[in-house]
C-alpha cells in the first residue's frame, strides 16, 4: 500500500505570498495517479490538480502541480483570501483503489 | 451538469448497521467510463476511501474495512449504496459518495472529479 505523507502539517501564509506544500509516497508512483483537492470547511472536497500537474476545469492559473516519483507539489503563487484551506494529495492505485494524505491546512497568517 | 446527494439516517447505534444511498442526478450510472464510491472524514480528520462500485457490480474495497463493507448498485434507480456493519464509535464522519473514473481522462485523470455534499453519520447509543 502505498502511503502519502504531507508537509507541513499547517502552514502559515499571508495574502499575496506563495505557497508550497509537499506530498512525498512511499514508493515511486506514475505521475497519472497523483491530484490534489482542496477543502474548505464544511464542504466537500474539490479537485485541484490531476495528473500531477494538470489543472482541473476552472482552477486559477495560480495554482500550479509538480514532481514524480515520490516528491510531488502543490504551488499556489499569490495567495488570495479563498485560498486558506485543508489540502489533500491522493494517489490512484491498485489495493486500496484510493489512497490520502493526512492533509496540510493553509491557515492565514 | 450531473449531481450525487447522499441519505439516510444521521445517528446509528453501535454495533448496528449503517445504511446509506447516494442518489445520482443529471446523468446516468451506467455509465461505464466511472465508479461510484464512498468516502469518509471523522470529525477534524482526514479523508478515507471505503470502497468504490463499477455499474456492472464489479466492487473495490479498502481492505482496512473490507470485512463491514458492502456496497451496491440499483442502476433502475440511478443510485448506488454504503452498508457498513457492526459500527463503533470510530466510524462516527462525514461520509461522501463521489465519481471517478475507471480510465485515465483527459479532462480528470484518475482523480474523483465530483463529490456529493456529504452526510454527517454518529455512531451513539
Amino acid at each position: 500500500e502505498i502511503v502519502l505523507t504531507q508537509s507541513p502539517g499547517t502552514l502559515s501564509l499571508s495574502p499575496g505570498e506563495g505557497a508550497t506544500l509537499s506530498c512525498r509516497a512511499s514508493q515511486s508512483v506514475g505521475t497519472s495517479n497523483l491530484a490534489w483537492y482542496q477543502q474548505k470547511p464544511g464542504q466537500a472536497p474539490r479537485l485541484l490538480i490531476y495528473g500531477a500537474s494538470n489543472r482541473a476545469t476552472g482552477i486559477p492559473d495560480r495554482f500550479s502541480g509538480s514532481g514524480s516519483g515520490t516528491d510531488f507539489t502543490l504551488t499556489i503563487s499569490r495567495l488570495e483570501p479563498e485560498d486558506f484551506a485543508v489540502y489533500y494529495c491522493q494517489h490512484y492505485g491498485s489495493s486500496p483503489l484510493y489512497t490520502f494524505g493526512q492533509g496540510t491546512k493553509l491557515e492565514i497568517k | 451538469h450531473l449531481q450525487l446527494q447522499e441519505s439516510g439516517p444521521g445517528l446509528v447505534k453501535p454495533s448496528e448497521t449503517l445504511s446509506l444511498t447516494c442518489t445520482v442526478s443529471g446523468g446516468s450510472i451506467s455509465s461505464s467510463t466511472y465508479y461510484w464510491g464512498w468516502i469518509r472524514q471523522p470529525p477534524g480528520k482526514g479523508l478515507e476511501w471505503i470502497g468504490s462500485i463499477y455499474y456492472s457490480g464489479s466492487t473495490y474495497y479498502n481492505p482496512s474495512l473490507k470485512s463491514r463493507v458492502t456496497i451496491s448498485v440499483d442502476t433502475s434507480k440511478n443510485q448506488f449504496s454504503l452498508k457498513l456493519s457492526s459500527v463503533t464509535a470510530a466510524d462516527t464522519a462525514v461520509y461522501y459518495c463521489a465519481r471517478s473514473p475507471s480510465r485515465y481522462l483527459d479532462s480528470s485523470g484518475y482523480s474523483i472529479d465530483i463529490w456529493g455534499q456529504g452526510t454527517m453519520v454518529t455512531v451513539s447509543s
